[in-house]
């Protein structure tokens, strides 16, 4: 089955220590983006990439990096100047086609969490 | 810069009932209007797109229509079912390529 993964789905992470999310999709989607979802709140845009070895900030990008070595894949990494990452991060995937844009779709999300 | 506002923020009906949920937002110059559903502790499932030049969208018992000019969507949810219970968010997406969300309405559908 097409889709996007993200694992892992449970994160700990902590004081100090940096960690990865993964985000890898099959459906052959030239952008992909990562978000951030705090509890009773709408998501917000950490980055975004619509092509290979390229991305660009969105609207909370401190304390985040990402790379996009390849097509199929876009590693989240939270940094320590990251001083509250606990939340839920939520990977997505588009077609680039057209003025108007195609829908995104998500994955299943990893909940980040201090120690 | 835009703002997405849904409104109620939550709403619990009996099963059977037509509903109607409501999405605003500030920035008429959009391209895109998505509607999801997110269950608890899930991502978002894609419900429907309106391009900015279409009017509504269907898909079996939901429909989305769209007022640029005024800035506002409306999901219809016909003979809601305990199964449509679920965290339901609309996002606009603007020139950048970027979405922007609306904090979601949280639905509650009664046996």
């Amino acid at each position: 089955d097409g889709g996007i993964t993200q694992s892992p789905k449970y994160l700990f992470r902590k004081e100090g220590q940096n960690v990865t999310l993964s985000c890898e999709q099959n459906l052959n989607h030239d952008a992909m983006y990562w978000y951030r979802q705090d509890p009773g709140q709408g998501l917000r845009l950490i980055y975004y990439s619509q092509i290979v070895n390229d991305f660009q900030k969105g609207d909370i990008a401190e304390g985040y990096s990402v790379s996009r070595e390849k097509k199929e894949s876009f590693p989240l990494t939270v940094t320590s100047a990251q001083k509250n990452p606990t939340a839920f991060y939520l990977c997505a995937s588009s077609l680039i086609r057209g003025p108007d844009g195609q829908p995104q779709h998500f994955g299943d999300g990893t909940r980040l969490s201090i120690l | 810069k835009q703002e997405v506002t849904q409104i109620p923020a939550a709403l619990s009906v009996p099963e059977g009932e037509n509903l109607v949920l409501n999405c605003s937002f500030t920035d008429s110059a959009i391209y895109n209007l998505q509607w999801f559903r997110q269950d608890p502790g899930k991502g978002l499932t894609s419900l429907l797109l309106i391009q900015s030049s279409q009017r509504e969208q269907t898909s079996g018992r939901l429909n989305a229509s769209l007022d640029k000019s005024s800035g506002r969507s409306t999901l219809y949810i016909a003979a809601s079912q305990p199964g449509d219970s679920a965290t339901y968010l609309c996002a606009v997406r603007g020139s950048a390529r970027q979405l922007t969300f609306g904090s979601g309405t949280q639905l509650t559908v009664l046996p």
